[in-house]
């Protein structure tokens, strides 16, 4: 149980254009999802907070206007990076919170992550 | 705000030896404390978690962490560890509003 997938895996894509990663909770559902990024050897840095139906909070220092957020549904956030460049590449990686039994045993079941590679 | 420290980078560990990570937090309240682990080119796993009780924790795989709130530690420890268990391990620490913060990261090799 508490399976979160990501899509595509990996994408390469032309500098200026705009790409979207779908992030989705296969057995639960979440009412909030995390969407992080990691640069290689280093650890995740939280970008973004998606509570379904609502929108999203971003971290300090995060473009909301270049890394916009989706929660459609309680098993759905979409992350689309509007008009990409080569510093946007890495490893992106989103987590969904699962609620096992009160506030206080949330956990947070994370994607296998999507490499960007922009050109 | 919170923060997690892992002093260590990268440690060698030889197959059937045990192995010990090393976490340190810094939180006003109560911590919730999580240890993650990230295989090459994957998403993170969950080993274990603290949110209350007793101070030993048990995981998946074979490994245990333990809390001790004198020391703001959280460290992770296997007896005998496994050539599977080469990868990424990450100790995260977690606020009230669900929002993680991870450690550095410390890599495990483990030699034949």
């Amino acid at each position: 149980g508490a399976v979160v997938s990501q899509h595509p895996s990996r994408v390469i894509c032309k500098s200026g254009t705009s790409v979207k990663i779908e992030c989705r909770s296969l057995d639960f559902q979440a009412t909030t999802m995390f969407w992080y990024r990691q640069f290689p050897k280093q650890s995740l840095m939280l970008m973004a907070t998606s509570n379904e139906g609502s929108k999203a909070t971003y971290e300090q220092g995060v473009e909301k206007d270049k890394f916009l957020i989706n929660h459609a549904s309680l098993t759905l956030s979409t992350l689309t990076v509007t008009s990409a460049h080569p510093e946007d590449s890495s490893f992106y990686i989103c987590s969904a919170r699962s609620v096992s039994g009160g506030a206080l045993t949330d956990t947070q079941y994370f994607g296998p992550g999507t490499r960007l590679t922009v050109l | 705000a919170q923060s997690v420290t892992q002093p260590d980078i990268h440690i060698t560990v030889s197959e059937g030896a045990s192995l010990e990570l090393r976490c340190n937090y810094s939180y006003g309240a109560t911590p919730y404390l999580f240890w993650y682990v990230q295989s090459p080119g994957q998403g993170l796993q969950l080993l274990l978690k603290y949110f209350s009780g007793d101070t030993l924790v048990q995981g998946i795989k074979g490994f245990e962490a333990e809390f001790k709130r004198s020391q703001s530690s959280f460290n992770l420890r296997k007896p005998s560890v496994h050539w599977s268990d080469a990868a990424e391990y990450f100790c995260a620490v977690g606020a009230g509003d669900y929002k993680l913060s991870f450690g550095a990261g410390t890599t495990v090799t483990v030699r034949a």
